[in-house]
């Protein structure tokens, strides 16, 4: 049973397309992340949701669109997607408690060409 | 605001040398830190928090309130530890703040 799963794990697509990554957590958690990590390794937090109430929204253009059916979901969706764009984005899950950790998905590797 | 940093990109050390990854942090209220690992083409996954005190893997890491510190150690070196690792900041109750993240990498 994978705590975090994330959907596609890879995805190539074109420049201009839309595109959806899905997330799903079955930990109970209350709270699910985007994060981007880019070529780089650096980690960024995009967005944030606390029972499917959107609590973190950093600079992130708005092509990017969170939506969080309940809180076991957090899918991603971009449209018209860039080169710049192209990167490894991670779903995560935490419980509001002191202490407790966050999990991550496996990553979603987007390449846009 | 808070913060973290991680000032090495990377650090290169040989096999069974002591490592040190370093960690500061910023931030006004009581933190929670903690280290995260990320082999090769995995996901991040956690190593150790503050809290526990304890050791994972033969690393440790202590709090340290007077240098907003929170370095990562580990004695001796193993090939198996080259990885990235990212030191995160947990602050009011659900938000992660993450580093810029280190690859370390153990040469035999």
């Amino acid at each position: 049973d994978t705590a975090v799963s994330q959907t596609p794990k890879y995805l190539v697509t074109q420049m201009g397309n839309d595109k959806s990554i899905k997330c799903e957590q079955n930990l109970g958690h209350d709270t699910m992340y985007w994060y981007k990590q880019d070529s780089k390794k650096f980690l960024k937090i995009m967005f944030s949701y606390n029972n499917k109430e959107l609590i973190i929204n950093e600079t992130v253009p708005n092509r990017f669109s969170p939506k969080s059916p309940d809180k076991a979901h957090l899918n991603l969706h971009i449209n018209s997607l860039e080169l710049g764009d192209s990167a490894v984005y991670f779903c995560a899950s935490s419980q509001r408690h002191s202490n407790t950790e966050a999990f991550f998905g496996q990553g979603t590797r987007l390449t846009v060409v | 605001a808070q913060r973290v940093t991680q000032p090495e990109k990377l650090l290169s050390v040989f096999k069974g040398a002591p490592v040190e990854l370093k960690c500061n942090y910023s931030y006004s209220g009581s933190p929670e830190l903690f280290w995260y690992v990320q082999y090769s083409r995995q996901r991040l996954q956690l190593l150790l928090r503050h809290i526990s005190r304890e050791s994972i893997k033969g690393f440790t890491a202590d709090l340290n309130k007077g240098e907003t510190s929170f370095h990562l150690k580990k004695p001796f070196a193993q090939e198996e530890d080259s990885a990235m690792y990212y030191c995160a900041l947990k602050y009011n109750f659900n938000k992660f703040y993450f580093g810029s993240g280190t690859k370390l990498n153990v040469k035999p």
